[in-house]
């Protein structure tokens, strides 16, 4: 069975500076590998998506991901954190017959 | 309305009232999901809908009775809650189950306190 890891609960950042939020999955095939958002009160909202090809995927709001297979990873990046980011980010596995696994989720503070 | 739509977005009950949460999708989706978000907990999978058939439930208590009345609707039927229940609930939908690089649309949610 596929699982994904978020190793950290909480990260608190200086807005302006960067950002990465790591995840780890464990699958035995070609994983397709998702990012999502939440913002206090809403639900979750899609950042970026990987299935194939170039391994540094662009996603909405300035985040970027990069998969590197032989480390099973799928991190999370962004080089200057706006304090409107500020919200629990959700790594996400699915498989080739489309049943998803969420991470446990990391929320992200950001100082001012 | 546009993207995944949940109504109440909260909800205060009783132990004994029996209530319904609504979710509707205007995106022309298949698949439709229901999850339970508690605080401190991990998102928890409870039910999905593919083409309006049901085609899992994870482990559900019988209090919480899903119904799909066509791909676009989806409803959570409760009864007999517990406090424990008190969470966020949380509906999404996708193309389909079964598409790998399907991503789910989530909609706001209903915040359900138990009392």
């Amino acid at each position: 069975a596929q699982s994904v890891t978020q190793p950290d609960i909480h990260i608190t950042v200086s807005e302006g500076a960067s950002l990465e939020l790591r995840c780890n999955y464990s699958y035995g095939a070609t994983p397709y590998l998702f990012w999502y958002v939440q913002s206090p009160g809403q639900g979750l909202q899609l950042l970026l998506k990987y299935f194939s090809g170039d391994t540094l995927v662009q996603g909405i709001k300035g985040f970027e991901a990069e998969f590197k297979r032989s480390q099973s990873s799928f991190n999370l990046r962004k080089p200057s954190v706006h304090w409107s980011d500020a919200a629990e980010y959700f790594c996400a596995v699915n498989t080739n017959a489309g049943k998803s696994t969420f991470g446990d989720g990391t929320t992200l503070t950001v100082k001012p | 309305e546009t993207g995944v739509t949940q109504t109440p977005r909260h909800l205060v009950m009783g132990m004994t009232n029996k209530k319904s949460l609504k979710c509707e999708q205007h995106l022309g989706h298949n698949a439709m999901y229901w999850y339970k978000q508690s605080a401190k907990k991990p998102l928890e999978l409870m039910f999905v809908y593919n083409f309006k058939e049901q085609t899992e439930n994870n482990s559900v208590p019988s209090r919480f009775s899903p119904e799909c009345p066509n791909s676009s609707h989806l409803f959570l039927h409760l009864h007999t809650l517990q406090p424990e229940d008190s969470a966020l609930y949380l509906c999404a939908s996708s193309q389909d189950r079964e598409g790998s690089y399907n991503e789910q649309f989530f909609g706001p949610g209903t915040r359900l306190t138990v009392l």
